[in-house]
């Protein structure tokens, strides 16, 4: 099967700009994830849908950072405006319900904020 | 509020030799407990669970509930086990993941 794809794969951008990251996660799969990953750190939860409702969004910094999931599908995520600290790898995963299930990693973008 | 912690950062040892590495949760429920793995230029991908109670790659995990712990454990390590590992939990259907632990198997 076709795994999580992402995109783009990596992004420059300067601080106050805005950016946005793509995530098609495997078909059937209910359940889509972002994650911030911080260089030494591990993946950070932002958002959580269950097909196309929010069932968690409690560490997405909202003053600047949205996502959506149209049609319960693909998955977009936004900055606007970015800071230098959003400097990390941004990871999509999707799995086939909430609990006990597999997540399913995409290959993550990279992203740096000068 | 749910914590995964991963006290060691790097873990380095000979090929043949055992290994173990250390996971120790905070919830307040029953968690769902897995260990994911990032090998070199590849994807992060589940390794295990505790709920299948099962070995994959020779690594097996046991979910100690009175120490809050799920150890990650292998006998005999092999040079193509270095890798990067994360533990996670889930709980209430919210995942958290710990920093992880770098493993390096010398030859």
């Amino acid at each position: 099967e076709a795994g999580v794809a992402q995109s783009p794969r990596y992004k420059i951008i300067e601080k106050r700009q805005s950016v946005a990251f793509w995530c098609n996660p495997i078909s059937g799969h209910a359940t889509l994830y972002w994650y911030q990953q911080i260089l030494g750190q591990g993946p950070k939860l932002l958002i959580q849908f269950q097909n196309n409702g929010v069932v968690d969004d409690s560490q997405l910094p909202k003053d600047r950072f949205s996502a959506e999931r149209l049609k319960g599908v693909d998955s977009t995520l936004k900055i606007q405006p970015a800071k230098l600290e959003d400097s990390a790898v941004y990871l999509c995963a999707s799995s086939l319900g909430r609990v006990s299930y597999e997540q399913y990693f995409g290959p993550g973008t990279r992203l740096t904020v000068t | 509020a749910q914590r995964v912690t991963q006290p060691e950062k790097l873990l380095s040892v000979f090929k043949g030799a055992p290994v173990e590495l250390k996971c120790n949760y905070s919830y307040s429920g029953s968690p769902e407990l897995f260990w994911y793995v990032q090998y070199s230029r590849q994807r992060l991908q589940l390794l295990l669970r505790h709920i299948s109670r099962e070995s994959i790659k020779g690594f097996t995990a046991d979910l100690n509930k009175g120490e809050t712990s799920f150890h990650l454990k292998k006998p005999f390590a092999q040079e193509e086990d270095s890798a990067m590992y994360y533990c996670a939990l889930t709980g209430a259907g919210k995942s958290t993941f710990g920093d992880g632990t770098t493993l390096t198997v010398k030859p």
